[in-house]
């Protein structure tokens, strides 16, 4: 069964300092994998996704994700975070076998960008 | 958020009673899914449809049920059944096709038990 770590509950950075939020995840197959935003009672927002080919992907409102097979990881990153960036930020995962496969998400981290 | 729509946006429910909540997306979608969110927890799956008039349980099914009459439209009812339905519920909908197939939300019910 697949599986996703976030490790940090919260993550602190100040503006326009670089963020990374980390996610590890385990899978029997090739891992599909996923990055979601959540403002205040809101619903999830796609910001990107790792199916296959290059391992750094590129998202929405300058965000992009590091895929390392090696490490089982795919952190989230930006070079310069902005206080409107502060929100729960969730990683999920699928596997990649054949048939349904459910998304399996992380417990979340709260990133909070300090002016 | 856009393409899917869930009400009501708060719904308050006393105990012993039957809410229903609506879930409706105009996305051409196939597939459609009912998550729970709970602090600290994440989202957990309860029920998800891949297609019209199909409809399989995910990990936590016990105290909710579901139809899929129509491919826009999956309602969730949380029975008396749930032991503890103060949750915040999330609606997503995807293609249900493909390895890039990606699920895409509603903007949430929060339910709150009296």
């Amino acid at each position: 069964a697949q599986s996703v770590a976030q490790p940090e509950d919260q993550v602190n950075v100040a503006e326009g300092n670089p963020l990374t939020v980390k996610c590890t995840y385990s899978v029997s197959g090739n891992p599909y994998l996923f990055w979601y935003v959540q403002y205040p009672n809101r619903g999830l927002q796609f910001l990107l996704k790792y199916i296959t080919g290059d391992n750094l992907v590129k998202g929405s409102y300058g965000f992009e994700a590091e895929f390392n097979k090696s490490q089982t990881s795919f952190h989230l990153k930006k070079p310069s975070a902005l206080v409107s960036d502060s929100a729960l930020y969730f990683c999920a995962v699928r596997d990649g076998n054949t048939g349904f496969q459910k998304l399996v998400f992380g417990t979340g981290t709260r990133l909070l960008v300090s002016p | 958020d856009g393409g899917i729509t869930q009400s009501p946006k708060y719904l308050f429910r006393k105990e012993g009673q039957n809410v229903t909540l609506s879930c409706e997306q105009n996305l051409n979608h196939d597939a459609m899914y009912w998550y729970r969110q709970d602090p600290g927890q994440g989202l957990r799956l309860i029920y998800y449809s891949q297609i019209v008039n199909d409809f399989q349980k995910g990990d936590i099914a016990e105290g909710y049920s579901v139809s899929r009459e129509k491919k826009e439209s999956f309602p969730l009812t949380v029975t008396s059944a749930q032991k503890n339905p103060t949750a915040f519920y999330l609606c997503a909908s995807s293609t249900g096709q493909g390895r890039t197939d990606t699920q895409y939300f509603g903007p949430g019910t929060r339910l709150t038990v009296l």
